[in-house]
């Protein structure tokens, strides 16, 4: 029940299309839901994040769609740079001492 | 501001040896956490801390992994025996207080290979 599902697994965009990455779960208790973005050798950085009371959250080019009567949330990054070149990891959190669940993780390449 | 710094980098240890990795976290970060990321996976909690306490380690191999947070600032993860298994990059992150409400920030790893 902890369990975070992400798809897919590896995305290939072009430069100027939109990238989209889903996640599901399971837990009513998730109440938080970060995006994490890892570029290689380096550790996770916090990128947007969305609570429940809300539908949609934008910051730039990454939004943040929410849908709590479905549990899924997904993220749309426009206008996709090669520099967006990533992993994307969706996570959940359930609030006080629970640990964030992490999805698997989604392999973006930008291609120019 | 300066951020959690790990070391080392990279080991390259053989099964039934032993390992420690060491983190720094953000000073004034009350909360300290050790995770695992095997390739292709998301990361995976191992143990936290608050302060020098531990909340949560029930998914630490307590048999062979072993972690401490001296004084509540600088913590070490030991692995002892490895296992092949075990190969995976080790991150440490830390958070100003307790909960994924607030930014979890991370170090750069260490990647760690049992041959």
């Amino acid at each position: 029940q902890q369990q975070v599902k992400q798809s897919p697994q590896s995305l290939i965009v072009q430069k100027g299309g939109i990238s989209i990455i889903n996640c599901a779960y399971e837990n009513t208790a998730f109440d938080y839901f970060p995006w994490y973005q890892q570029f290689p050798g380096k550790g996770p950085a916090l990128l947007i994040a969305i609570r429940p009371d809300v539908s949609e959250k934008k910051e730039g080019r990454f939004t943040i769609s929410f849908n709590k009567s479905a549990k899924q949330f997904s993220l749309h990054i426009m206008d996709s740079q090669p520099g967006d070149s990533a992993t994307y990891f969706c996570a959940a959190f359930a609030g006080g001492y629970q640990k964030v669940t992490f999805g698997t993780g989604t392999k973006l390449q930008v291609i120019p | 501001e300066a951020g959690v710094a790990q070391s080392p980098r990279y080991k390259i240890i053989e099964k039934r040896q032993s390992v420690a990795f060491w983190c720094n976290p953000i000073s004034g970060h009350a909360t300290l956490y050790w995770y695992q990321q095997i390739l292709g996976q998301g990361p995976k909690l191992l143990i936290q801390f608050q302060n020098n306490g531990v909340v949560d380690d029930s998914q630490l191999p307590k048999d062979r992994f072993s972690a401490e947070r001296l004084k509540g600032v600088d913590s070490t993860l030991k692995i002892q025996p490895a296992k092949l298994e075990d190969s995976a990059v080790y991150l440490c992150a830390s958070s100003l207080v307790t909960g994924g409400s607030v930014p979890l920030h991370f170090g750069n790893g260490t990647r760690l290979t049992v041959t």
